[in-house]
């Protein structure tokens, strides 16, 4: 089975400071992604990417940085933290090699103060 | 501007009968579309794909239909069940191949018994 793992399930962070979210999957999954779900506006994604060291700007990377120095690996970091990157947030990934479908780990729900 | 639209409404429907979630879409190109199930506090899980040249597709109660003329999609779940209970997101592939899809908001299905 896929598994997916987020570092928390709960964060609370204050405002300004650099948060670090990591996610590991155990499958050899060539692309990862980072989503941040929020009441009424759905899943939106903030980055991914498609190989080692690459990435790509989802729809909001605005206040978001990624890291992948390892396939199974991917980072995302929060320069500065503000009030409104309060948010559920998701990691997933997928194969090339397979159905596209993408698997999502827990979740990490951040509450910025 | 490009949009996904699913009901943002619950849908409540009687044990046994089946359930039809709409997701309609404009100004995609979408070369595939897939239908997610999410439990509260828990990532979504994939469930079904549909190519943009396929009509329609099953999966033991569930049913996926795909009109790219008319931009719809819609998905069914037969002889629906409490534990059927979620809600469901549908997802549009609009990346030429990276697997970046964009998501609805999700559609709240509750079966009652």
């Amino acid at each position: 089975d896929v598994k997916v793992t987020q570092s928390s399930r709960y964060l609370v962070k204050r405002t300004g400071e650099k948060v670090f979210l990591e996610c590991v999957q155990d499958m050899d999954h060539e692309n990862m992604f980072w989503y941040r779900q929020d009441p009424g506006l759905g899943l939106r994604l903030i980055y991914f990417s498609y190989d080692v060291k690459m990435k790509e700007k989802g729809d909001i990377p605005e206040g978001y940085s990624v890291s992948r120095e390892k396939k199974e690996r991917f980072s995302l970091i929060l320069e500065s933290a503000s009030t409104n990157q309060t948010s559920m947030y998701l990691c997933a990934s997928s194969t090339v090699r397979l159905v596209p479908e993408q698997y999502f780990g827990p979740g990490t729900r951040l509450t910025v103060t | 501007s490009q949009k996904i639209e699913q009901n943002s409404e619950a849908l409540n429907i009687q044990e046994g009968k089946t359930a039809t979630l709409t997701c309609n879409y404009t100004n995609y190109s979408p070369a595939y579309l897939q239908w997610y199930r999410q439990d509260p506090g828990r990532g979504p899980v994939f469930l079904l794909l549909i190519r943009e040249n396929e009509k329609e597709k099953r999966k033991e109660r569930l049913k996926v239909t795909f009109d790219t003329t008319l931009k719809q999609s819609l998905f069914h779940i037969t002889a629906s069940q409490p534990a059927d209970s979620a809600t469901y997101l549908c997802a549009l592939d609009h990346s030429g191949g990276y697997q970046k899809v964009t998501f609805g908001t999700g559609t709240k299905l509750q079966v009652i018994p």
